[in-house]
């Protein structure tokens, strides 16, 4: 079926190290991407998006690449602080479904001080 | 602040009852979201309207309906509670219905706990 999904359940890295979140996605359909991160009794809060016609964007400290040969999306974040620390999803969008989300499972990131 | 409001922040009802959980969109946005996140669970789409109107049903259970009233904000009923209904209950919106390319913007949810 269709999905999108995260490789790793969790992450845990030191302070001021990079991290790399990982996010497979199985509809070469999809057309836009977006990472979310969402903190304890919060709602998800945008990070970053790409289009399917990109390979790479870049944000305040993040980076997002889109590789759409193996369908696979990573989420770069340099020089992760304490206040990374949250819960970070992928979700996509196809011109089929409007404009309505499909979550993936997400990847828990713990920044180690 | 995503400008995504919804009341209340938690709920405690008993097996059995009714509950109705309320999201004020962005200021400006016509579409209105309402996803489920259930313990360790992603966001499960539910339904989404658009100016008042139903535009896209994911796996929303016939117990579950909302509505979207004239000046956009909307209204999720849940009735006949059982136990596995507890979840967070997210409200999103954006600008458009339909064209992909634009982020949703979520609200802090709505913590429901079935008894």
């Amino acid at each position: 079926g269709e999905s999108v999904g995260l490789h790793l359940p969790t992450l845990s890295v030191q302070e001021g190290d990079n991290s790399i979140i990982n996010c497979a996605y199985s509809n070469s359909a999809s057309d836009y991407f977006i990472w979310y991160k969402q903190e304890s009794g919060k709602g998800p809060q945008f990070i970053i998006d790409i289009r399917s016609n990109m390979d790479k964007r870049q944000g305040q400290r993040v980076t997002v690449l889109l590789n759409k040969t193996v369908k696979h999306l990573s989420l770069q974040i340099a020089a992760t602080q304490p206040g990374d620390s949250a819960v970070y999803f992928c979700a996509e969008n196809r011109e089929t479904s409007g404009s309505r989300l499909t979550f993936g499972e997400g990847t828990q990131l713990t920044v180690n001080p | 602040d995503s400008g995504v409001t919804q009341t209340p922040k938690h709920l405690i009802t008993a097996t059995g009852q009714r509950v109705t959980l309320r999201c004020s969109p962005r200021s400006g946005d016509l579409s209105v979201y309402w996803y489920q996140q259930s313990l360790d669970q992603g966001l499960q789409f539910l339904i989404q309207y658009y100016n008042g109107e139903e535009r896209a049903k994911g796996n929303i259970l016939e117990r579950f309906s909302a509505q979207q009233f004239p000046d956009l904000h909307s209204e999720l009923n849940l009735s006949s509670l059982e136990l596995g209904d507890s979840a967070l209950y997210f409200c999103a919106s954006s600008l458009g219905g339909s064209q992909v390319g634009s982020p949703l913007h979520f609200g802090n949810g709505t913590r429901l706990t079935v008894t």
